[in-house]
């Protein structure tokens, strides 16, 4: 079966540090993976996807994505946060013939 | 485009009732999703459609759940009869393809009573 973790409920950084946000999977294959950002009182919305080649991804509001297939790890980065970017954060895999799976979300808060 | 939109934004009901959640997807997706979210569950896939035939219902927790979708631009979530444990937020998606990204709406509050 699929599965998607993400290890930290939480993060808390400062503004202006570098971030990451961390995803592991449980997939057999070759799957899609994505990460989504979820403001308050709305919907999720799409921040970047991997499926092949460079395993740097570069997404929306300046976030990157890094993957690992040894380490079967996606995890989600930005050189500088912002304050703005303080959201819960969602890590997602889509196998062929499968349904999208999310992950438990993780938390992101960036203090002034 | 204006996006996947949902109705209600909010619902408030009292046990037994019958609850209509509804969902405009974006014009030429061929896949709509329903989605559930609570604090305990996370976010939990309901039930999608492609080409507005039902594929996979297996995440619909009871017979009082049931899902349509008359045609391509129109769906609907029914819940009947609702309980205080369906208290959630109900989101619906689009998708152009199978493994493309998600669109969501904005989601419908459903309170439970």
């Amino acid at each position: 079966a699929q599965s998607v973790a993400q290890p930290e409920d939480q993060v808390n950084v400062a503004e202006g540090n570098p971030l990451t946000v961390k995803c592991t999977y449980s997939v057999s294959g070759n799957p899609y993976l994505f990460w989504y950002v979820q403001y308050p009182n709305r919907g999720l919305q799409f921040l970047l996807k991997y499926i092949t080649g460079d395993n740097l991804v570069k997404g929306s509001y300046g976030f990157e994505a890094e993957f690992n297939k040894s380490q079967t790890s996606f995890h989600l980065k930005k050189p500088s946060a912002l304050v703005s970017d303080s959201a819960l954060y969602f890590c997602a895999v889509h196998n062929y013939g499968q349904n999208f799976v999310f992950g438990p979300g993780t938390r992101l808060s960036v203090l002034p | 485009d204006a996006g996947v939109i949902q109705s209600p934004r909010h619902e408030v009901t009292e046990m037994g009732q019958e609850v209509t959640l509804r969902c405009k997807p974006i014009s030429g997706h061929d896949y709509l999703f329903w989605y559930r979210q609570t604090m305990m569950r996370g976010l939990e896939l309901l039930i999608y459609f492609n080409n507005n035939v039902p594929i996979d219902d297996s995440g619909m927790p009871e017979d009082r759940f049931s899902a349509k979708m008359p045609n391509a631009s129109f769906s609907t979530l029914k819940i009947q009869p609702s309980e205080p444990r369906d208290s959630a937020v109900y989101f619906c998606a689009s998708s152009p393809q199978g493994r493309e990204k998600l669109f969501f709406g904005s989601g419908t509050q459903l309170s439970v009573l």
